[in-house]
């Protein structure tokens, strides 16, 4: 079965703590994204890859982090840094070329306490 | 400022009464538009890519069209089943495959 998967589902932190978020795709797919979608607006681009070892930032970068050491897993730390971390995280890829779709993991809803 | 705006924000239709759900955009350059179905608590899934004025797509009871400046989506005789959040988004010519999305609209559909 094809597809990308986000673990955990719920991730419960205490503010303050680093937390890090997976994200897996044996799609095979070069290019990988993270969004951050809040109720009530659009979701928003944090970091993305279109190859290994190598990510951009996004709108809103600032207070996460991303590794992308292999072509199926590109990892998402939500730091300390990050004022308001509390939001339903997605994962996506696509082939590499700027017309080919992205295809969602099921998502992860981070609540910091 | 490139921006993409879903009307109406929630809509509510019964069973079979067709409607539509548009997507404006103001984008330096379109080089796609690209519409997703979203459930509660799931990640989005893809329905369609549209990349030129004029181009129509059909999936069941959904069809969805692009002008120059707006997306619609046409649902047809639509289902309870077909309640979700309907997402839009656009893909900038420079881009590097970053996509802007619109706040999505909620569709519910009463039997």
């Amino acid at each position: 079965d094809g597809g990308i998967t986000q673990s955990p589902k719920y991730l419960f932190r205490k503010e303050g703590q680093n937390v890090t978020l997976s994200c897996e795709q044996n799609l095979n797919h070069d290019a990988m994204y993270w969004y951050r979608q809040d109720p009530g607006q659009g979701l928003r681009l944090i970091y993305y890859s279109q190859i290994v070892n190598d990510f951009q930032k996004g709108d809103i970068a600032e207070g996460y982090s991303v590794s992308r050491e292999k072509k199926e897993s590109f990892p998402l730390t939500v730091t300390s840094a990050q004022k308001n971390p509390t939001a339903f995280y997605l994962c996506a890829s696509s082939m590499r070329g700027l017309l080919n779709e992205q295809f969602f993991g099921p998502g992860t809803r981070l609540t910091v306490l | 400022e490139d921006q993409v705006t879903q009307s109406p924000e929630a809509l509510r239709l019964q069973e079979g009464e067709s409607s539509s759900l548009n997507c404006s955009y103001t984008v330096s350059g379109l080089r796609g538009l690209f519409w997703y179905r979203q459930d509660p608590g799931k990640g989005p899934e893809f329905l369609f890519t549209l990349y030129s004025a004029g181009e129509e797509k059909e999936k069941e009871r959904l069809k969805a069209t692009l002008t120059k400046k707006e997306s619609f989506l046409h649902i047809t005789a639509p289902k309870p089943e077909d309640s979700a959040t309907y997402l839009c988004a656009v893909l900038l010519r420079g881009s590097q495959g970053n996509l802007i999305f619109g706040k999505g609209t909620k569709l519910s559909v009463k039997p």
